[in-house]
């Protein structure tokens, strides 16, 4: 079974700092895909970035960056120059890279982002 | 291009009844998953379809039933309904099969009296 834990109920930043959003994780699974999720108050989850578990870098996309640290099952979201829109939760998840497709979440990180 | 449409946004239904929530994915989108969000159990996978067939299941009871038709549109049945099925459920559309980068709904809130 797959399981994903993210510790912080709720998190601030000030706008244009950058602030680490903590995942763990812990799976059975060889090979299993890592990703990150973002939802604002409108409802709509909104796909930020992945990570698969043999990927050899960090992935990047824009201001979002996932430190995977695969011996301390964590993939943590960096989130560069904050903004005032990245007032969201956000919820880290997981599945396998291939077969039955059942993607775990976690039960997100509160983000507010004070001007 | 338009994005993924669930209807209908807010639905209220007593216990005992039955419930059919549809979604339109994106535009040459061929799967089909449903999420329910809940604040007890978080964001729960249901089901996704692709080419009109079941291709994965999460643990929900088989009140829980859905499917897709040709042109990819797909509906979400639950039937018996309880008080905790009340939740947001989330229709996400994806071109492939078991794909991380899903494009989601505004979703329904379902509230059972």
């Amino acid at each position: 079974a797959q399981k994903i834990t993210q510790t912080q109920p709720g998190m601030f930043v000030q706008e244009k700092e950058a602030v680490t959003l903590d995942c763990t994780y812990d799976t059975s699974d060889p090979s299993y895909g890592l990703f990150w999720y973002k939802q604002p108050s409108s409802g709509e989850m909104i796909f930020l970035i992945y990570q698969g578990s043999y990927d050899q870098q960090n992935a990047t996309e824009g201001r979002y960056s996932l430190n995977f640290q695969k011996a301390r099952k964590s993939a943590n979201l960096v989130i560069s120059a904050s903004q005032l829109g990245d007032s969201a939760m956000y919820f880290c998840a997981m599945g396998p890279s291939g077969g039955s497709y059942i993607p775990t979440f976690g039960r997100g990180t509160s983000l507010i982002v004070h001007p | 291009k338009a994005g993924v449409t669930q209807t209908p946004r807010y639905l209220i239904k007593t216990r005992g009844q039955q419930v059919t929530l549809s979604c339109s994915p994106i535009s040459g989108h061929r799967s089909v998953s449903w999420y329910q969000q809940t604040p007890g159990q978080g964001l729960q996978f249901l089901f996704e379809y692709f080419s009109e067939t079941q291709r994965n299941k999460g643990n929900f009871p088989g009140r829980f039933s859905g499917r897709q038709f040709s042109n990819s549109r797909s509906e979400m049945n639950v039937s018996t309904l309880e008080l905790g099925d009340s939740a947001l459920y989330l229709c996400a559309s994806s071109t492939d099969l078991s794909s991380y980068e899903q494009y989601f709904g505004p979703g329904t809130r379902l509230t059972v009296t």
